[in-house]
């Protein structure tokens, strides 16, 4: 079974507007953390934003948000205002405290139209 | 250096080749990961290190894959007889030790078996 589901292959949305990019992930580990990297076309694997487990507050950095909902464990990123730099491929990623290991999923390819 | 280093960038190997590949971690980090990334997909999770130690290789995809860590810090993957489906980015990532922690990313391997 997939430990993280990433259900949008793609997406393709308007400068400045606000984007949400879907993940849902699957642990019966009670201490986790929720990742999120970007990944433009150089490749280079960019870490935007955080939450674990037992933060009772959604997490934000700048224009990137975290909308975690811990009992349909879903952990859904939210960029306000995109802007053209954003277009990339998104993953969204799982570490659990009792193996370690830091699970990816399959990731979005983000398109931002001018 | 302040990041993770991976060599060689590029690598072109005949199939039937034996590759090796560098990955220097960032210092004092003690979580190092190697993952497979094929065109357009997430990281596929190899394999994980916590210093030297060899915590998790469930995701080496046969016995032609090796990896090592002999000191807990620069780490090499080797892949014995290369074959076509071989051909990936190989990305390595290290983090100090606990679910919290971000893993920071080496700009990846390109490894291609013609």
């Amino acid at each position: 079974a997939q430990k993280i589901t990433q259900t949008q292959p793609g997406m393709f949305v308007q400068e400045k507007e606000a984007v949400t990019l879907d993940c849902t992930y699957d642990t019966s580990d009670q201490s986790y953390g929720l990742f999120w990297y970007k990944q433009p076309s150089s490749g280079e694997m960019i870490f935007l934003i955080y939450q674990g487990s037992y933060d009772e507050q959604n997490a934000t950095e700048g224009r990137y948000s975290l909308n975690f909902q811990k009992a349909r464990k879903s952990a859904n990123l939210v960029i306000s205002a995109s802007q053209l730099g954003d277009s990339a491929m998104y993953f969204c990623a799982m570490r659990e405290a009792r193996d370690d290991k830091i699970i990816f999923g399959k990731g979005t390819r983000l398109h931002i139209l001018p | 250096g302040a990041g993770v280093s991976q060599s060689p960038r590029y690598k072109v190997a005949k199939r039937g080749q034996d590759v090796a590949l560098r990955c220097d971690p960032i210092s004092g980090h003690v979580s190092l990961f190697w993952y497979q990334q094929a065109l357009g997909q997430g990281p596929e999770f190899l394999t994980y290190f916590q210093n030297e130690a060899q915590l998790d290789k469930s995701g080496l995809p046969s016995d032609r894959f090796f990896a090592e860590r002999p000191e807990g810090s620069v780490s090499t993957l080797k892949i014995q007889r290369t074959q076509q489906e071989d051909s990936a980015v190989y990305l390595c990532a290290s983090s100090l030790s606990e679910v919290g922690q971000t893993a920071f990313f080496g700009q990846g391997t390109r490894l291609t078996v013609v």
